[in-house]
């Protein structure tokens, strides 16, 4: 069965350092994969996905994440966090072979900017 | 703003009251999703609707849950004699469907619950 683990509750880092969330799933095969961010009030925002090629993918907001299959983690990073960033992040994965595109989502990391 | 709408966004009930949620996709989409998320933990997939065709219904969605899409447009989904338990965040989302490609599920703001 696919399964998502995003092993840290909650982190806090400085403005302006660098960020790095980390996430690993179980999963069959190549899953789509993917990072959501959910701030108060507000629906669940795709900041990237990966489906396949470049194992490196860039997304909005200035965020980056690497997918590595040997170590089945697709960790999220930026090199330089603004205090807007604070907000709850998702590591998500959907199946290739499934119709509904149905997501998988890990059970979050909190991020919070220290000023 | 074209995006997904919920309604209500909070809703406070009595344990044993029924509720009734209701969820805008976008206009295009003709799939749509219902998702629960509890506190501390991400979203949890419930039902899809693929048009006004409900096709998947995870287990989580007991005999008390029921969700319809009559129109193939907005889709409410019902709790009845609601329980303790169900507080929660209700999150719709809804993606363009057919074969091949994925499509992005895009989510509405939710709808909260809390049943007293």
């Amino acid at each position: 069965a696919q399964s998502v683990t995003q092993p840290d509750i909650h982190i806090t880092v400085s403005e302006g350092a660098s960020l790095e969330l980390r996430c690993n799933y179980s999963y069959g095969a190549t899953p789509y994969l993917f990072w959501y961010v959910q701030s108060p009030g507000q629906g669940l925002q795709l900041l990237l996905k990966y489906f396949s090629g470049d194992t490196l993918v860039q997304g909005i907001k200035g965020f980056e994440a690497e997918f590595k299959r040997s170590q089945s983690s697709f960790n999220l990073r930026k090199p330089s966090v603004h205090w807007s960033d604070a907000a709850e992040y998702f590591c998500a994965v959907g199946s290739r072979y499934s119709s509904a595109s149905k997501i998988i989502f890990g059970s979050g990391t909190r991020l919070s900017i220290r000023p | 703003d074209t995006g997904v709408s919920q309604d209500p966004r909070h809703k406070i009930t009595k344990r044993g009251q029924n509720v009734t949620f209701r969820c805008d996709p976008i206009s295009e989409h003709n799939r749509l999703y219902w998702y629960r998320q509890t506190l501390g933990q991400g979203p949890e997939f419930l039902t899809y609707f693929q048009n006004e065709a409900q096709l998947e219904k995870s287990r989580l969605l007991s005999d008390r849950f029921s969700a319809e899409r009559p129109k193939g447009s907005f889709s409410t989904l019902e709790i009845q004699r609601t329980e303790q338990g169900d507080s929660a965040m209700y999150l719709c989302a809804s993606s363009l469907g057919g074969t091949g490609e994925y499509n992005e599920q895009f989510f509405g703001p939710g709808t909260r619950l809390t049943v007293l």
